[in-house]
């Protein structure tokens, strides 16, 4: 069974773009998390979408969105970029809403200049 | 807003050592997940524990949840150089689907 796919794995952007990040998840899996890892705050939950629908949400401003397709992937928007979203972005599927392990991609290496 | 504090943050020991990593919080949680994470790869994991008290074992590695349901322990039995890595604290909350929170991670060297 193929695991979590991140596209793309590196990522270069200028303050003021906006990135979008990809996520597949393994085959029957219906909940995607998203995460961010930085070496300071370490990992960040930014929201879980579970049949198309955003259930929890991180402590993260608004330029940061998702959305989830009816084939449960995933995709995450960062508007107006800032020196300090430079980040690895990870992707976590799970089979159900709780309870579930989670199994996470490689991560998406965002560096913002 | 739950936190878990975990402990040491960096080890560096010799080969056939023993360690413990501990993760705490105030807060109570659901469940605790233990994560090892290696250079340019996701998170893997490792063992979820569930019931306050419950031990687990996974080959020489121990996790161990409080009774409370706020705290874990990972021991590690005579380490070996491919234990090297970043090793997650993760809690769950009741209700909150899989929204976990890490612990800051504890990064894990063993020499040959």
């Amino acid at each position: 069974k193929a695991g979590v796919t991140q596209t793309p794995r590196y990522l270069i952007k200028t303050r003021g773009q906006q990135v979008t990040l990809s996520c597949s998840p393994i085959s029957g899996h219906r909940s995607v998390s998203w995460y961010q890892q930085t070496p300071g705050q370490g990992l960040q939950f930014l929201f879980e979408y579970f049949s198309e629908t955003q259930r929890n949400k991180g402590n993260f401003p608004g330029r940061f969105s998702g959305r989830q397709f009816s084939n449960s992937r995933s995709e995450m928007n960062v508007s107006t970029l800032e020196l300090g979203d430079s980040a690895l972005y990870l992707c976590a599927s799970s089979l159900r809403y709780g309870n579930s392990p989670l199994h996470f991609g490689n991560g998406t290496r965002l560096t913002v200049t | 807003t739950q936190l878990l504090e975990q402990s040491p943050q960096f080890l560096s020991i010799q080969e056939g050592e023993n360690l413990t990593v501990y993760c705490n919080s105030s807060s109570v949680f659901s469940s605790l997940q233990w994560y090892r994470q290696e250079p340019g790869e996701g998170p893997v994991l490792l063992v979820t524990v569930v019931t306050g008290g419950e031990v687990k074992k996974l080959k020489r590695l121990t996790f161990q949840f409080g009774d409370a349901r706020k705290d874990s322990s990972l021991h590690i039995t005579a380490a070996q150089p491919g234990d090297t890595g970043l090793y997650l604290c993760a809690g769950a909350a009741l209700s909150a689907g899989n929204m976990l929170t890490f612990g800051g991670g504890t990064r894990l060297m063993v020499k040959p």
